[in-house]
Parts: C-alpha cells; structure tokens; sequence
C-alpha cells in the first residue's frame, strides 16, 4: 500500500489478557520498526527488523512483549499479560534503508492500547 | 543510553510570530531527523541533516545541525495554525534505530 498500516486503531484490554498488534509496512521496504509513545512523551524505541530478522529487541520493556516479521512483510507485536503500565500508543515505521540509515522513517497512525 | 534533550517542552505564540526549537546530544551524531506530530497524529517525517553545519529550508521552516554534529534548531518563521503540534528531532548515532527527542509542543493562538 501506499503507507504503512496498523491495526485495530485501537485496543482496549483486561488487565492479564493478550494482545496481538499488526503493521503492515510499505511494500518494499527492508526496515521496520516498532516503537511505544505514551501520552506526552516522544516515541521510545522497541525492536527493529531488518527483513525477517530480528536484529535489535533491546527496547523490549519486558519477556512479555514479543514482535515478529516471518515472511519479511507484515510484522506483529505481541504482549502476554498486559498490565496497566503497557497502556499506550504502539507506533510501527518502515524504511527503505537497512537499519534506516540516512532516511526518513514512515510512521503508521498507530494502535492506541488501554489496559483496564 | 542516547539521550536527545529538547527545549522548550512547550511554546505558545500569537499566530504570526516565529518559533524556534532546540535540540541537544552529549554525543556526536551520525545524522539528525525531525518530524512533526499532529495532536491525536503520528510523527511524519520533516527532514534530515546530515552535513556539519549544515542549513536545509523549507518554505517557512529552517533546520540547522551544529559544527560539532551535537546541537540541532528547527525555526518557523511567521507561525501559522497549520503549525500547530509537536516538534520531534530524532537522532542517529550509528546504530540501527532512531532516539527521539523530548519533543517541543507548539501551540498557536489565532
């Protein structure tokens, strides 16, 4: 498609339930990223792929956040448990450029995640 | 880790007047973005500088990376309510993820 697109738009969740958040990057590009924006603060870095692979998780808040890109495309970020704390707003970006260097990132509109 | 401080953390300005923002590193960076986010929007990217010293324009908007490749300003000249959101620099340092800023929320009175 012509950006990148998240889905649902919003997620509203029970505090211990699992969430399952999808992006699906532009066509082509060999980057994604996935970020967490809580409200009032810039986006925080989550975990970026490069193609299939997962090359850097080190902004994973905790073993209960799980993201993956198995065909190179469309990638998911899943959280086990959700608790209160993971209520925010998950941005995912594409990329022509591996590692998106030297290049502006696309940002998806965003999965809002309210943890009730 | 990278950390990337922005100031003002909030600006309000009579339509009309400029606005300026700032962003600094204690590291010297590869290259530095800036996006624009629109309340209830997701950021969307404005530019890159990657030269040091380097000045970039565009229509209203001037950007400007220091000589030492740690310091960034965004300026707007004569603020429209278009202008209206939150300024964000990102910066790269090599490695593969971009470090946002603390971001300047810029208000507009008409």
């Amino acid at each position: 498609g012509a950006g990148v697109s998240q889905s649902p738009r919003y997620k509203v969740a029970k505090r211990g339930q699992d969430v399952a958040l999808r992006c699906d990057p532009i066509s082509g590009h060999v980057s994604l990223f996935w970020y967490q924006q809580a409200l009032g603060q810039g986006p925080e870095f989550l975990t970026y792929f490069q193609n299939e692979a997962q090359l850097d998780k080190s902004g994973l808040p905790s073993d209960r956040f799980f993201a993956e890109r198995p065909e190179g495309s469309v990638s998911t970020l899943k959280i086990q448990r959700t608790q209160k704390e993971d209520s925010a707003v998950y941005l995912c970006a594409s990329s022509s450029r591996p590692g998106g260097m030297d290049a502006g990132y696309t940002f998806g509109s965003g999965t809002r995640l309210t943890v009730v | 880790g990278q950390q990337v401080m922005q100031i003002p953390q909030y600006q309000h300005v009579q339509e009309g007047e400029d606005f300026t923002t700032y962003c600094n590193s204690s590291t010297t960076l590869s290259n530095i973005q800036w996006y624009k986010q629109r309340p209830g929007g997701h950021p969307v990217f404005l530019i890159q500088l990657v030269k040091s010293g380097e000045v970039k324009k565009q229509k209203r908007l001037t950007f400007q990376f220091g000589e030492a490749k740690k310091n960034s300003s965004l300026h707007i000249t004569a603020t429209q309510t278009t202008d209206v959101g939150t300024y964000f620099c990102a910066a790269q340092t090599g490695a593969n993820n971009l470090f946002f800023g603390t971001g300047t929320r810029l208000t507009v009175i008409p």
